[in-house]
């Protein structure tokens, strides 16, 4: 059974940085691509970013772009998002979720989700 | 950038009705496009992908149709534990993976 254990949520000030982590266990995931994807407070979904299997492949959406970093290590079946100049409008719920490809396909799976605030 | 657009924004229907889902997409997605079920304090949950495709555990009264640019999702028979918000993503063409909006299945 794959799950996802994110980590890193947190209230941090407007400028600062955080850095979330995902931890992936139950599948190889030297196989899968990984995104983040976020839930602003009674809103919708907003996909965040991507990064393909080997991690060669990222991309980001436009409202990150700049600000945010995705990575992964494989050996430690980890991703992680380096979220920089952070916010009033980066508060979500971040999710985790695993691609069904080696880099672009839908989500099969999700974390729970975890809370980030920036606010002063 | 591929715009996603859901209809309608809410749904009411009463358990044991037949509610329909629309979406649709600003470009051709072909059929790759997926749908994901969230309930409150939830995360989301696949339910359909390549359209058209049940994932493993999704009950048969679920459905999903349509390819290019228009798509639909139908619950045969609403059950009580279907309440929710559903929402469609593409991932044809990429680099976006944009959600709609989502629709809210509410009890009439």
């Amino acid at each position: 059974e794959v799950q996802i254990l994110e980590s890193g949520g947190d209230l941090v000030q407007p400028g600062g940085s955080l850095r979330l982590s995902c931890t992936v266990s139950g599948v190889a995931l030297t196989t899968y691509g990984m995104s983040w994807v976020r839930q602003a407070p009674g809103k919708g979904l907003e996909w965040v970013s991507i990064i393909s299997a080997g991690g060669s492949r990222t991309y980001y959406a436009d409202s990150v772009k700049g600000r945010f970093t995705i990575s992964r290590d494989n050996s430690k079946s980890t991703v992680l998002l380096q979220m920089n100049s952070l916010r009033g409008e980066d508060t979500a719920v971040y999710f985790c979720a695993k691609v069904n490809d080696r880099w672009s396909g839908y989500f099969d799976h999700w974390g729970q989700g975890m809370l980030v605030i920036v606010s002063s | 950038e591929i715009v996603m657009t859901q209809s309608p924004a809410t749904l009411s229907v009463s358990p044991g009705e037949r509610a329909t889902l629309s979406c649709r997409t600003s470009q051709n997605v072909n059929n790759n496009l997926a749908w994901y079920q969230q309930k409150p304090g939830q995360a989301p949950r696949l339910l359909i992908y390549d359209a058209s495709t049940r994932a493993t555990g999704v009950p048969v009264r679920f459905s999903g149709s349509g390819s290019g640019t228009e798509f639909t999702l139908t619950i045969s028979s609403l059950q009580s534990e279907d309440f929710a918000i559903y929402y469609c993503q593409q991932y044809n063409n990429w680099p976006w993976w944009p959600f709609g909006q989502g629709t809210k299945v509410d009890l009439k």
